[in-house]
């Protein structure tokens, strides 16, 4: 088992531009959660799915930001015209049963609008 | 207010010393983990502990649900324990983290 999968490492993009971040969640896992991280707001939720479905979006900044899980084995979380307030570490997260166990992060992508 | 409070925010150690986290967290949080994560690295779950006490190794964490609080007991703590040590609570799904805190411990 290789863990949750984050796809890129690192991203640099321009302001304005679009940024698209993979998650590969643990095969099995039922709940998939959108983290960032940055020094100054800590970890803050984006948004969660449950058996591929949108359940909260909540944290996510509702202009720019959307997410998606078209199948089991990968969601996306698409920034548009990227700020550099966007730039973070976005984790990614899975749980074997709705998100009420233990959380299983990728390593994040480093997300860096010039 | 915060669901997760934690402190101290930061804290040096020398090595072989040991360590007490806290955290306190709101009545919504529930449900307590704490995770670690090495500068740069992703987040490891050390401990489910929604309440009572477990070990695993060096480590300890005891959750007293009742007083809405929860420690991790570091002993005799190593160079390769520094890092930020993660609260988090879950509020019905949403797991919410404290702020952290950033452990050194010099050789």
């Amino acid at each position: 088992n290789a863990g949750v999968i984050q796809t890129p490492r690192h991203k640099v993009t321009g302001k304005g531009q679009e940024a698209t971040l993979w998650c590969e969640p643990i095969s099995g896992h039922s709940a998939v959660f959108w983290y960032r991280q940055t020094i100054v707001q800590g970890l803050e939720f984006l948004t969660y799915f449950r058996n591929q479905a949108p359940i909260d979006d909540s944290g996510m900044p509702k202009e720019r930001f959307s997410a998606q899980m078209p199948n089991q084995s990968h969601s996306t979380l698409k920034i548009q015209s990227t700020q550099p307030q966007d730039s973070a570490v976005y984790l990614c997260a899975s749980s074997s049963h709705w998100g009420t166990e233990t959380l299983y992060f990728g390593s994040g992508t480093r997300l860096t609008v010039l | 207010g915060q669901q997760v409070q934690q402190s101290p925010a930061s804290l040096v150690l020398q090595e072989g010393e040991n360590a007490e986290l806290q955290c306190n967290f709101s009545s919504t949080a529930t449900r307590l983990q704490w995770f670690y994560q090495h500068p740069g690295g992703r987040l490891v779950s050390l401990f489910y502990n929604p309440s009572g006490t477990k070990h695993t190794g060096r480590l300890t964490s005891t959750t007293v649900t009742n007083e809405r609080r929860s420690s991790l007991h570091i002993s005799s703590s190593q160079t390769t324990d520094s890092g930020t040590y993660f609260c988090a609570g879950t509020n019905a799904y949403k797991v919410i983290f404290g702020k952290g805190t950033h452990l050194h411990v010099l050789p």
